[in-house]
């Protein structure tokens, strides 16, 4: 089937500063990713629909200018998150959708663990 | 809007015990489905899916039909191993909610030798 990739899988960083995570398909071109959100022993909350060469899409409570999301190409899409503080830290998840398959399956990412100390 | 619910964890089996775990959804479209299973401390993976009604998916002795007239895609497996021990994800996507997976809240199944 097909893969997503992210990176990287784990990072650890100071409170204030600005952490890049990056998802690629990579074997399949994905017009549209998205962005999740997990906090522990919890579900996933949808963040964002990242679309390729537009503007990202924002669910409601999610601050853009925190968590600025590019989709440059048809297999990569970044999520950076902007002044890091230690509230931040959670495990991210990216998924896409393969547009040439016959079902609505998405195919997820790894995840990154991001830790704000 | 849709929605996936799913029954209250955690659950605690024995070994070998015969597993169950419910799963609803509310959908205005007619939505594909899948089982997500975590394990701990790692991402998502696609367990099962089925695409339209009465289509059963299974995979590594889990099994979940979809039932339309009930709008259900309860998970089973005759008999659970320890290695089972993780949280599982019932979701639904379609174009309604335009490609995005809605996802259950999960379910924590731990098994016990």
């Amino acid at each position: 089937g097909a893969v997503v990739s992210q990176h990287p899988s784990r990072v650890i960083c100071k409170s204030g500063t600005s952490v890049k995570i990056e998802c690629r398909s990579l074997d399949f071109q994905a017009t549209t990713m998205f962005w999740y959100r997990q906090f522990p022993k919890q579900s996933l909350m949808l963040m964002a629909t990242s679309n390729e060469g537009s503007k990202a899409t924002y669910e409601q409570g999610v601050e853009k200018d925190k968590f600025l999301i590019n989709h440059a190409s048809l297999t990569l899409s970044t999520l950076t998150v902007t002044s890091a503080h230690p509230e931040d830290s959670s495990f991210y998840i990216c998924s896409a959708r393969d547009p040439l398959a016959g079902d609505y399956e998405q195919y997820f990412g790894p995840g990154t663990r991001l830790t704000v100390t | 809007g849709d929605s996936v619910t799913q029954m209250e964890g955690p659950v605690t089996l024995s070994e070998e015990a015969f597993l169950t775990i419910n799963c609803t959804y509310t959908a205005t479209g007619y939505p594909s489905l899948f089982w997500y299973v975590q394990y701990p401390g790692e991402g998502l993976q696609l367990l099962l899916k089925a695409t339209k009604a009465d289509d059963k998916g299974s995979n590594k002795g889990f099994e979940a039909t979809y039932r339309k007239e009930t709008t259900s895609f309860h998970l089973e497996k005759g008999s659970v191993q320890v290695s089972d021990s993780a949280v599982y994800f019932c979701a639904l996507s379609d174009l309604t909610s335009y490609d995005k997976v809605i996802f259950g809240p999960g379910t924590s199944l731990s098994v016990i030798p």
